[in-house]
Formats: structure tokens, C-alpha cells, sequence
């Protein structure tokens, strides 16, 4: 089955500076990988999402590559803001089905 | 689009009774859905899925008469926790899979139920 690894576990920036998330996985037939936002006590928020048939995809601040042929896909944050500070999940589909598999997560601190 | 909810929010309970959480999708129709666990600072653990009109799949290690799932119409599905002990004390978090051609594995989840047996 699927096994998706996060790193880092947490991260801290500064105001305005860039973060960056990374997640692999191991089944190369995932065709869909999307990252959600959680702040405490909230639930998952799907904030990009990225489908196997594109290397990038950007919305505003936040943009998500992925690398098939090395089975990664990372989390690109720009201009960070406090208000970016919450736990930050990648997933990918579990095989043939549609269930996904998480990462274990990044706790990312913005200092203002 | 893409709406969960999910009642009640929060509830206390005492140990050995039942409780009854439900998730619905407001504005699409989810055949199928998903019950996850959160135990703090982890990630999400998924306890099984949630097909309308059969019978639900639990995962590996989840007592499925422990914990009852009815999935009775295209916009519900509800979990039961019966027999609540203080170990199953938890965010429980449903999300639904908005089907489709096209429309990959997109899941999009409720605001959590944060249970507390006492």
C-alpha cells in the first residue's frame, strides 16, 4: 500500500520569509496529492492540491511541485504571515481506492 | 462548494454510554466518507469508510461493534461510539469524498466532534 513521509516535523521562519514542506510516497501509480491546513482544534482545510499530469501548480502565495519520476511533492509557502502558522498534511491516494494516506504532518511557527 | 458539517462539536459523556456523532455534506452528494481519529499533536487516523447503502470497511485494529457506522442517504453518515470508555476520548473527524468524473480523491472534512468520556 501507499506510504507517505513528511519532513520536516516542524519549522519556524520568520515574518516573510519562504517555508517549505517535503513529502514522498511509494505507489508511482498516485495520480493526486493535496496538502490541507489544520489550526488548532479545526479541522483539515484542503488548501492546494496537484494531479499527477502537471509539475506545478501556484495560487497566490502557495504552490505545490511534484516530482514524479522521484515520487516527491512539496509545499511552497512565500511571504509568510503569522496567520500561516497551523499543521500542514500532504497525502496521496491509497492504490485503487479512495481512500488517502497522510503524512504525519509540519507544525509551522511564523515569528513576526 | 464542498460543504461538511458535523454535530455535535464537542460532548461529554459518562463511561459505558453511547454516543452518536453525524456528518453531513450540505451542498454535493458523498457515496462515500471517511472516520478519522486525531489524537493530539498526531495526524489524522483513518478508522474505516463509509459506503451509502453497505456496509461500512474499518480498519485494521478498529472493533467495528465498538464503533457503528450507518451511512443511510447520500448526504449522512453516522458514527456511533457505544459503550464509551475513557480511552476512546478523542477528535473524532469525518470528511467526504466528493465523487465524479474527473475528481480524484478530493476529501473534504467536517469540523470534528471532540469527544470526552469521563
Amino acid at each position: 500500500g501507499e506510504n507517505v513521509e513528511q519532513h520536516p516535523s516542524t519549522l519556524s521562519v520568520q515574518e516573510g520569509d519562504s517555508a517549505v514542506i517535503k513529502c514522498t510516497y511509494s505507489d508511482s501509480a498516485s495520480n493526486y496529492f493535496p496538502w490541507y491546513k489544520q489550526e488548532l482544534g479545526k479541522r483539515p482545510q484542503l488548501i492546494i492540491d496537484i494531479r499527477s499530469n502537471v509539475g506545478e501548480k501556484k495560487d497566490q502565495r502557495i504552490a505545490v511541485t511534484l516530482n514524479k519520476t522521484a515520487k516527491h511533492f512539496s509545499l511552497h509557502i512565500t511571504e509568510t504571515q503569522p496567520e500561516d502558522s497551523a499543521v500542514y498534511f500532504c497525502a496521496a491516494p491509497q492504490g485503487g481506492s479512495e481512500k488517502l494516506v497522510f503524512g504525519k504532518g509540519t507544525k509551522l511557527t511564523v515569528n513576526p | 462548494g464542498a460543504v461538511v458539517s458535523q454535530h455535535p462539536s464537542w460532548v461529554i459523556c459518562k463511561s459505558g454510554t453511547s454516543v452518536k456523532i453525524e456528518c453531513r455534506s450540505l451542498d454535493f452528494q458523498a457515496t462515500t466518507m471517511f472516520w478519522y481519529r486525531q489524537f493530539p499533536k498526531q495526524s489524522l487516523m483513518l478508522m474505516a469508510t463509509s459506503n451509502e447503502g453497505s456496509k461500512a470497511t474499518y480498519e485494521q485494529g478498529v472493533e467495528k461493534d465498538k464503533f457503528l457506522i450507518n451511512h443511510a442517504s447520500l448526504t449522512l453518515s453516522t458514527l456511533t461510539v457505544t459503550s464509551a470508555h475513557p480511552e476512546d476520548s478523542s477528535f473524532y473527524i469525518c470528511s467526504a469524498h466528493r465523487g465524479g468524473t474527473g475528481s480524484y480523491n478530493e476529501q473534504f472534512f467536517g469540523p470534528g466532534t471532540r469527544l470526552t468520556v469521563l
